[in-house]
């Protein structure tokens, strides 16, 4: 079964900083990869997703994020941090064809220093 | 407006209760999940079901049940018999890849909390 790992449990970024966040998996073949952004007592939010094609990933907000194969890993990035992105990321990986099978990683905090 | 709609936001719970949560959705999607969610930790599957009537267990059901009697509707009624209920609930919803739509996304509600007295 496919895992999801995100090395950081907290990250602080000044405003207007640029900000990378780590997201390795493991899986065998090429994994749909997503990641989702939640807000204090909400919902997870989709940023952005790959299925195929294009490593190069853009989002909603601004994000993006590269799918590199050979390091097993989806980075989200942004080039300059708003304060209203202060909020919590997951990273979460699905196996293609089973809706079922997803696994998100514990999370990544963000706060956002003025 | 399509999505996701859970209620209560709020759940509080005595011991030796069973309560239920209510998760509907008007995005026409097939699938239906719950997930449970701890602090520190990323999203648990509990239940899922792909179609009315059929519904399987995820990695941590015991404890959970659900129906799904209708395609918009997924109930997650947690009984007495989960020892640490104490969580942030959430239910998602999808479409299923034999619509022929490159579509393995799920899409969140907004939560329930739910809190043990």
């Amino acid at each position: 079964a496919q895992s999801v790992t995100q090395p950081d449990i907290h990250i602080t970024v000044s405003e207007g900083a640029s900000l990378e966040l780590r997201c390795n998996y493991s899986y065998g073949a090429t994994p749909y990869l997503f990641w989702y952004v939640q807000s204090p007592g909400q919902g997870l939010q989709l940023l952005l997703k790959y299925f195929s094609g294009d490593t190069l990933v853009q989002g909603i907000k601004g994000f993006e994020a590269e799918f590199k194969r050979s390091q097993s890993s989806f980075n989200l990035r942004k080039p300059s941090v708003h304060w209203s992105d202060a909020a919590e990321y997951f990273c979460a990986v699905g196996a293609p064809y089973n809706n079922n099978d997803m696994r998100f990683g514990a999370g990544t905090r963000l706060t956002v220093k003025p | 407006d399509g999505g996701i709609t859970q209620s209560p936001k709020y759940l509080f719970r005595k011991e030796g209760q069973n309560v239920t949560l209510s998760c509907e959705q008007n995005l026409n999607h097939d699938a239906m999940y719950w997930y449970r969610q701890d602090p520190g930790q990323g999203l648990r599957l509990i239940y899922y079901s792909q179609i009315v009537n059929d519904f399987q267990k995820g990695d941590i059901a015991e404890g959970y049940s659900v129906s799904r009697e209708k395609k918009e509707s997924f109930p997650l009624t947690v009984t007495s018999a989960q020892k640490n209920p104490t969580a942030f609930y959430l239910c998602a919803s999808s479409t299923l890849i034999y619509r022929g739509e490159n579509t393995d996304t799920q899409y969140f509600g907004p939560g329930t909390r739910l809190t043990v007295l």
